[in-house]
């Protein structure tokens, strides 16, 4: 069965440092999203990604964060100069599109800055 | 902010017995989806919803669109202990790509 996959499983980065964290989405899925779930929290939406343009970001998403479609099945998002309160889990999810919204989520990249 | 209520909090159940969760707002939604999450993991899709009033069912979990869009609840019947895990609610916001989570439902099955 397809699957969202995500790499690294667990990111270690220094304060100021810039990470980026890599999805591969469902191959025929068109819309793809990134979550972030700070510890023993709810998952929050950061942004929607669909015709390789952001079409929905919410107000965590601010100039740290990009995201990317570098080539026909990567997703990633950049965080530049993280924060101590950027530790988190990060999740991709990816849908099909076209009236068809179930979204399917990766395992996450644990990002634990120090 | 669009903020989904989840309730209750947590819940310690016994085998055997069904489970009842719901998610409210007082904004409007055009689809609703229900995760399970377990420890370290990423959320499982459980069930989606589509229309006001939809009853979707998969196995023992059935899920209900509520009529004015603001509302869903999900039900686990005769839960097991492999159910144990935290329950989310999403929501699409009604003109956007944008999910809202409800802030979840932590399931203890006690056998």
């Amino acid at each position: 069965e397809p699957e969202v996959t995500q790499t690294p499983s667990h990111q270690v980065t220094q304060m100021g440092q810039e990470v980026i964290l890599r999805c591969v989405p469902i191959s025929n899925h068109l819309y793809f999203y990134w979550y972030r779930q700070i510890l023993g929290q709810k998952v929050e939406f950061l942004v929607s990604f669909y015709n390789n343009e952001i079409s929905e970001k919410s107000e965590i998403f601010d100039d740290q964060f990009s995201v990317e479609r570098p080539d026909g099945s990567n997703f990633t998002l950049k965080i530049r100069s993280t924060k101590l309160e950027d530790s988190a889990m990060y999740f991709c999810a990816s849908s099909a599109g076209q009236g068809i919204n179930e979204q399917y989520f990766g395992p996450g990249t644990r990002l634990t800055v120090t | 902010g669009q903020q989904l209520n989840q309730s209750p909090q947590s819940m310690f159940i016994q085998e055997g017995e069904d489970v009842s969760m719901n998610c409210t707002s007082s904004s409007i939604f055009n689809t609703w989806l229900w995760y399970k999450q377990d420890p370290g993991e990423g959320p499982v899709l459980l069930i989606a919803l589509y229309k006001a009033g939809e009853l979707t069912s998969n196995g023992r979990l059935t899920a209900q669109f509520g009529i004015t869009r603001k509302d869903s609840f999900l039900n686990i019947s005769a839960s097991i202990p492999s159910d144990v895990g935290i329950y989310f609610c999403a929501g699409q916001l009604v003109g956007t790509y944008k999910y809202i989570f409800g802030t979840g439902t932590r399931l203890k099955v006690l056998a």
